[in-house]
């Protein structure tokens, strides 16, 4: 079974410096993606990066972007120039096929709270 | 394009009673499911649907049934609620494997 590891239960950073969320998995797939969400207090669930496992180029969108490392199983994820909208849970996650190959299986981590502090 | 969405936002209910979560979506996903978030555990599948007709079970199905009858509707049933439910519901769909899951504003759901 597939397992997410988020060894960071809390973290803070101040305005505008730059804070690094950790994310360990443990698969035997080969093809699968892996996913960062952002929960900020309104709850709901916010789509942050996206990376292809057989890409080697780490997926980058705007402040935010990711450290991914296949043969290790990890996938952290930057913030850079941290902003007080930032403050949220993060939630890593992967994605692998169904079983019977078809349709997708989501593994969530247990997440991280990041507090940007002014 | 409301994208998916979730029916009630909040619920209260008594050991033993039933209900049914709604969700829609409009964007014409094939794949939906259920999720279940509680503090310190992350979120887990419950049900999960791959079209019309189709439905599995995941991480968490006891004491919960899915149905799905169309593209757009797949509604959770909790059976007879024990307080061990009591959790933030999420529903999500998505276009298929790769795609990422997009998510309903979730239920907060309390059983006493």
């Amino acid at each position: 079974a597939q397992t997410v590891t988020q060894s960071q239960p809390e973290m803070s950073v101040q305005d505008a410096e730059t804070v690094t969320l950790s994310c360990t998995y443990d698969t035997s797939e080969n093809n699968y993606y892996l996913f960062w969400y952002k929960q900020p207090p309104s709850r709901q669930m916010i789509l942050v990066i996206r990376q292809e496992a057989y890409k080697q180029q780490n997926a980058t969108e705007n402040r935010f972007s990711v450290n991914f490392q296949k043969a290790a199983k990890s996938f952290s994820l930057k913030i850079s120039d941290s902003q007080l909208g930032d403050t949220a849970m993060y939630f890593c996650a992967f994605m692998k096929l169904g079983p019977n190959n078809y349709g997708q299986n989501f593994v969530f981590g247990p997440g991280t709270r990041l507090s940007v502090l002014p | 394009n409301a994208g998916v969405t979730q029916t009630p936002k909040f619920q209260v209910l008594k050991t033993g009673q039933s209900m049914t979560l709604q969700c829609a979506q409009d964007m014409n996903h094939e794949y939906m499911s259920w999720y279940r978030q509680d503090p310190g555990m992350g979120l887990r599948l419950i049900h999960y649907s791959v079209g019309a007709g189709i439905t599995d079970q995941g991480e968490v199905p006891n004491g919960y049934n899915v149905s799905r009858s169309t593209t757009e509707d797949f509604p959770l049933r909790l059976l007879s609620a024990a307080p061990s439910q009591t959790s933030v519901y999420f529903c999500a769909s998505s276009t298929g494997f790769g795609s990422p899951l997009h998510f309903g504003n979730g239920t907060r759901l309390t059983v006493t």
